[in-house]
């Protein structure tokens, strides 16, 4: 079935570097734009990062641009998001949607989340 | 950035009555080719989020015809005619137009 499905979260010290990765399956993960979006303890929802589905195009949130990289990898079905400098504030439940031009670029679906904590 | 405001912050709502979520943008979410881009989410307790509706007033598929979506430009609505259990959680707007793309503050929905 459609499926995203994150990994690489962990404990981080300030100042550290943590690449995530979000594994696609059940669809044809080349035809979509894939986003990062992340829930910090306490807060709401935060747009962190997209890339266009050829790669081609990425824009980042206002606080991590300068810090996160994403990519993807459409032979892997994989969207990556590499993280430097890391802070205390990105402590979060990291997760990938996928955007669907279908549906006016809503993200119909989501992965479970991986959780980073930045401590030292 | 735009912001989105939600309003109430949180709900407690009798099982079987209406709820209301108000979403309102700093800017027109309005694009020059017809479209608004405006999203409803819900993140139900230990859950990821879920998509509800899109383009203001669009059920995504398997959502419940009790969940309605409304509103133009910079002022939309998310209605439930007749709240269940099974809808707590936080509701989340989201507009999709101007990068950075933004979430409202959250609308935690509880039952009495």
């Amino acid at each position: 079935q459609v499926q995203l499905v994150e990994s690489g979260g962990g404990v981080v010290q300030p100042g550290g570097s943590l690449r995530l990765s979000c594994a696609a399956s059940g669809f044809t993960f080349s035809a979509f734009g894939m986003h990062w979006v992340r829930l910090a303890p306490g807060k709401g929802l935060q747009w962190v990062a997209f890339v266009r589905f050829d790669g081609s195009h990425k824009y980042y949130g206002d606080s991590v641009r300068g810090r996160f990289t994403i990519s993807r990898d459409n032979s892997q079905s994989t969207v990556s998001l590499q993280m430097i400098n890391v802070r205390t504030e990105d402590t979060a439940i990291y997760y990938c949607a996928r955007e669907d031009t279908d549906l006016s670029d809503a993200f119909d679906i989501w992965g479970q989340g991986t959780m980073v904590t930045v401590s030292s | 950035d735009v912001v989105l405001t939600q309003t109430p912050l949180s709900l407690s709502v009798t099982p079987g009555q209406p709820a209301s979520i108000s979403c309102k943008s700093s800017q027109s979410l309005l694009h020059s080719d017809g479209k608004t881009f405006l999203y409803w989410y819900l993140q139900k307790p230990g859950q990821s989020p879920q998509l509800l509706i899109y383009a203001v007033s669009s059920r995504f598929s398997g959502v419940p015809d009790r969940f309605s979506g409304s509103g133009s430009g910079t002022d939309f609505t998310l209605k439930i005619s007749r709240v269940e259990a099974e809808d707590v959680g936080v509701y989340y707007c989201m507009q999709g137009i101007h990068l950075p793309l933004t979430f409202g503050g959250g609308t935690k929905v509880e039952i009495k």
